[in-house]
């Protein structure tokens, strides 16, 4: 049973452009929603996390939107550049068992 | 320096031999987690180690085993070798649970 599901697997945008990653999940429970950027080769390194007591949370051209209601939390990547270009994973926790999506993959063309 | 380090970078070997992957951390982090990475970016965490407690414990085939001597060290051993086991595989840490996980940059296992 996937907990956490995210979409789209693919994103291509221009420079300049929105990027926006969705997810979902059905564990009421989670206390935790962090986003992670990958680049190939490189392990995971968290973006921007938000917490469940909060609607949105903006760092730079980053900013989460929570709806708790729906249970589901976006990414959102103002005037995406080309050193964008990784794989993005949302996560969601409650203890010490992190769920991940499955990622989206991101190309931003110059 | 690097927060979370694992060695070896690559590992090659054939099917049922025995490995092992080294993690350390340097932040002075309570928990440490092993994740596998699929061919299909997938992430699924194997294990967590709380205060060199196990944790959690996925539905993992037993031939994997974690070993964590102190708090700053979990490494993973494979016995048995399969062929489904090439992934890349990844150690991370946190203080706590609602806190962000700092990740190594993990360990390419190909089972020839």
């Amino acid at each position: 049973q996937q907990q956490v599901k995210q979409s789209p697997q693919s994103l291509i945008v221009q420079k300049g452009g929105i990027s926006i990653i969705n997810c979902a999940y059905e564990n009421t429970a989670f206390d935790y929603f962090p986003w992670y950027q990958q680049f190939p080769g490189k392990g995971p390194a968290l973006l921007i996390a938000i917490r469940p007591d909060v609607s949105e949370k903006k760092e730079g051209r980053f900013t989460i939107s929570f709806n708790k209601s729906a249970k589901q939390f976006s990414l959102h990547i103002m005037d995406s550049q080309p050193g964008d270009s990784a794989t993005y994973f949302c996560a969601a926790s409650k203890g010490y068992i992190p769920t991940f999506g499955r990622g989206t993959s991101l190309i931003v063309h110059p | 320096d690097t927060a979370v380090s694992q060695t070896p970078k690559y590992l090659v070997t054939q099917m049922g031999n025995d490995k092992s992957i080294k993690c350390e951390q340097n932040l002075g982090h309570d928990t440490m987690y092993w994740y596998k990475q699929d061919s299909k970016k997938f992430l699924k965490i194997m294990f967590s180690y709380n205060n060199k407690e196990l944790i959690i414990n996925e539905t993992v085939p037993n031939r994997f085993s974690p070993k964590s001597p102190d708090k700053a060290h979990l490494n993973l051993h494979i016995n048995s070798l399969e062929l489904g086991d090439s992934a890349v595989y990844f150690c991370a840490s946190s203080q706590l649970s609602n806190q962000p996980q700092h990740f190594g940059d993990g360990t390419r296992l190909s089972i020839l």
